[in-house]
Formats: structure tokens, C-alpha cells, sequence
């Protein structure tokens, strides 16, 4: 019951290039998309996320991408620094516990 | 205390063998949460309180899963009679309420064999 596509499942990025992840979602009563940031042996932490009434969110070198009618968001990583590396978790709900969450983006930023 | 706090960190049990997982939220938390993550895999939803109340357990595999929050602050996800494909980390996180920012621990690694 995979109602959240994520993908590529792993990116390789240059240090200073920009990274792109992208979701789908199916459900369309889902009005919130937080983006989660995982390192190994940590559990996710919020990076960003967006509601459906505005169609870009930044927060220093990270946007978020949402697009309603294609039922898509996607996660910018500008500058990519090696520190980025990580595994990213898109994930949309309209509560904590209907949260669905994608399969994950392995990042992997080269110096 | 400063940030969700799981245990045991990582637990290997051998087939049919019961096991239970720890899970201090952040105090005030409301919310509580516990997720299931395989190998490779987004974390998925298991069960739900909302202070000592379980509002929702419909993520739960099977009736070997059982979890409770008798005072509502500390949680425990108990495993019965655990099968190999139970193998995963068990992620607990907390919000203020049901919406909002999720915090999550670092996870408790169960490891069947």
C-alpha cells in the first residue's frame, strides 16, 4: 500500500551541485509533506515541509517544490556539501498518525 | 528529557521468543507513535496513543504486536512469539499533538534469528 513513490533511490551529487528528490503522492486529502533527514544509526529528523496552499517553501539551501494538481513535491538541495549526505524521507498526511512515508533517497555528495 | 529516548538500542532474540521495546517521549509530548522500518525502507506506521489512550492501532501486523502508554508518557511495544520477519528497527517518535513536528529517537534494531 504504497501511496507515497519517492525516487531515485540513491543520487550521487558533485559538492556545490544541486540535488533534486521527488514524490508522488495518491491520496489527495493529504494536505501536509514534510521532508526527513536520516543519518545512519539516528532516527529521522524534520528538514522541511509544505502545505498545499503555497507552491514553494525555502529555508536556507533547501526548497520544497509542490506541485497539487500532479499530485508531486520535490526536495532542491542547493550547494550540496558532503555534510548533506544522508537518507532523505519524503512523507505526506494529514495527521501524524495517517503519515505515509516514501522508501527513501540515499544521498551521496562527493567533495 | 532533551529528545526521545528508545531502548534497548539493538536486541537480538531467537525465534519464538518475546521481546519489548522501550520508549520515553519528550515530556509533554502528547502524542506517541511507534513506526516500523525494514531494511531500505520509509518507516511505516504501526500504532498511536494520545496521552494513555490507543486511538490507533491499525498499522500493527499481526496480534503478536502489542503496545501501551499506561500512564501516558512511557511506551512499550511488546513482540510475542517473534518470527524472522519481525527483523527491523522499531522507530518511537512524539509531537505536541496529532499534527505537527514529528521527533523521532534513534530506533531500537531487532534482529530475529
Amino acid at each position: 500500500q504504497q501511496q507515497v513513490k519517492q525516487s531515485p533511490q540513491s543520487l550521487i551529487v558533485q559538492k556545490g551541485g544541486i540535488s533534486i528528490i521527488n514524490c508522488a503522492y495518491e491520496n489527495t486529502a493529504f494536505d501536509y509533506f514534510p521532508w526527513y533527514q536520516q543519518f545512519p544509526g539516528k532516527g529521522p529528523a524534520l528538514l522541511i515541509a509544505i502545505r498545499p496552499d503555497v507552491s514553494e517553501k525555502k529555508e536556507g539551501r533547501f526548497t520544497i517544490s509542490f506541485n497539487k494538481s500532479a499530485k508531486q513535491f520535490s526536495l532542491h538541495i542547493m550547494d550540496s556539501q558532503p555534510g548533506d549526505s544522508a537518507t532523505y524521507f519524503c512523507a505526506a498526511g494529514d495527521n501524524n498518525n495517517d503519515m505515509r512515508f516514501g522508501a527513501g533517497t540515499r544521498l551521496t555528495v562527493k567533495p | 528529557g532533551a529528545g526521545v529516548s528508545q531502548s534497548p538500542r539493538y536486541k537480538v532474540a531467537k525465534r519464538g521468543q518475546d521481546v519489548a521495546l522501550r520508549c520515553d517521549p519528550i515530556s509533554g509530548h502528547v502524542s506517541l507513535f511507534w513506526y516500523q522500518q525494514a531494511l531500505g525502507q520509509g518507516p511505516e506506521f504501526l500504532t498511536y496513543f494520545q496521552n494513555e489512550a490507543q486511538l490507533d492501532k491499525s498499522g500493527l501486523p499481526s496480534d503478536r504486536f502489542f503496545a501501551e502508554r499506561p500512564e501516558g508518557s512511557v511506551s512499550t511495544l511488546k513482540i510475542q512469539r517473534t518470527q524472522q520477519e519481525d527483523s527491523a528497527v522499531y522507530l518511537c517518535a512524539s509531537s505536541l499533538g496529532l499534527t505537527g513536528e514529528l521527533f523521532f529517537g534513534e530506533g531500537s534494531r531487532l534482529t530475529v534469528l
